[in-house]
Parts: structure tokens; C-alpha cells; sequence
């Protein structure tokens, strides 16, 4: 298996663009998550979806952020408009849901975003 | 979830063992203790996970007290490619669709050549 795929990997963009993150989770999980890591905040959950449904979004951190899960292949996370404060590595990760709490995370290798 | 206390930063010398604590003294019947960790420019990876017995793994040993508020990841032989963050994380898995982790600042693991 390929993992969980990210792209892009890294995007340099100006302040007030609109910007799409895209991930593919590995094949037959069904919960997805979106984190980012900052040097100051560390690793923070943003949004996770189980069977493409959100389940909690409580970390997304104000309305300019926005994540769909269109299908169990498929999600992007937006930042519209991006703003200086959003650069940081947002990760993807994907699991099978054991029902149990036991199952592993597989994490994507991240993408890199700057806002100027 | 209840909270996890680690060490921000040890040294260990290669090819050593190493014995990363974590303190959870809230832990909860129900709670699993998971680590993961974060090689430098990537995402985080499973390492190992345990409830109550001890755990063996490729990748390393969990030894839980038994009174479960603390418990130890040990590398048996850490090598140079092992520098990276260790993050001790407690799961609940009583409640349902709970997968999500909330990690904290982990441990940074340096390995001296």
C-alpha cells in the first residue's frame, strides 16, 4: 500500500489566497484526521471523519478553515482567506476503526504551507 | 482525555538501551496507552500500544506500572536512524468513534554517535 498520500508538499502562497490541501487516505480505513504542527502549538487535531461523516471539528480554528470528505478516497482541507498565522505543516492521517481505541494511525508525510 | 507528562529532552549514547517515562496518574480504566513517535521531517508513526501487560514489539518494549499511572518505552539498542520525539498518549476506548489522539510535547530523543 502507498499510504496516505498528501499534496501538495509544500506551498508558498500570499496572504488572502485561497488554499486546498489534498489527502488520500490508505485504502479500506474509514476515519480520517487533519492535523497541524506549529513550533508553538505542536501537533494539534483540527477536524476527524468517520465514514466521511465529521465527527468533531472543534480544533478547526475559525471559519476561514474548511474540510470535506466528498468520498472514503478523498478529502481536502481550505484555508480561505490564508493569512500569515496558518503557515505550519498540516498532516493527514488515516485509521481503520477497530471500535475499540486500539487501532494505528497512519500519518501522510505532511504538507508544508507558507503564507506570505 | 487525561493527561500525559513526559521528560521535554533526553540523551542516550548509540547502540544503548533507552528508557523514555511518561506519567499518567489520572489514567482511567478504559484509558490505552499508546506512543507514537516523530522522526525529523515527518509524519508521526505507531511505535506500540498497551493496556494493563507489558508489550513487546519490533520496534520496542512497554512496560506499564501496576498501577498503570506510569509506564516506560524502552529501546533495546537505539541507534542514530531512533532520534526523534516520543509522544505517550492515553486513549479511551469506551468512548465510541473515539480514535482521535491528542498529543502533547513528547520527549526528544538525541542519540550520541
Amino acid at each position: 500500500d502507498a499510504g496516505v498520500i498528501q499534496s501538495p508538499r509544500h506551498e508558498v502562497t500570499e496572504m488572502g489566497q485561497e488554499v486546498t490541501l489534498r489527502c488520500k487516505p490508505i485504502s479500506g480505513h474509514n476515519s480520517l484526521f487533519w492535523y497541524r504542527q506549529t513550533m508553538m502549538r505542536g501537533l494539534e487535531l483540527l477536524i476527524y471523519f468517520n465514514n466521511n461523516v465529521p465527527i468533531d471539528d472543534s480544533g478547526m480554528p475559525e471559519d476561514r478553515f474548511s474540510a470535506k470528505m466528498p468520498n472514503a478516497s478523498f478529502s481536502t482541507l481550505k484555508i480561505q482567506p490564508s493569512e500569515p498565522r496558518d503557515s505550519a505543516v498540516y498532516f493527514c492521517a488515516s485509521i481503520l476503526t477497530s471500535g475499540g481505541g486500539t487501532g494505528e494511525l497512519f500519518f501522510g508525510e505532511g504538507s508544508r504551507l507558507t503564507v506570505l | 482525555d487525561a493527561k500525559t507528562t513526559q521528560p521535554n529532552s533526553m540523551e542516550s549514547n548509540e547502540e544503548e538501551p533507552v528508557h523514555l517515562p511518561c506519567n499518567h496518574s489520572t489514567i482511567s480504566g478504559t484509558d490505552y496507552i499508546h506512543w507514537y513517535r516523530q522522526l525529523p521531517s515527518q509524519g508521526p508513526e505507531y511505535v506500540i500500544h498497551g493496556l494493563t501487560s507489558n508489550v513487546n514489539n519490533r520496534m520496542a518494549s512497554l512496560a506499564i506500572a501496576e498501577d498503570r499511572k506510569s509506564s516506560t518505552l524502552i529501546l533495546h539498542r537505539a541507534t542514530l536512524r531512533d532520534a526523534a520525539v516520543y509522544y505517550c498518549i492515553l486513549r479511551d476506548v469506551l468512548i465510541f468513534g473515539n480514535e482521535k489522539l491528542t498529543f502533547g510535547t513528547g520527549t526528544r530523543l538525541t542519540i550520541i554517535p
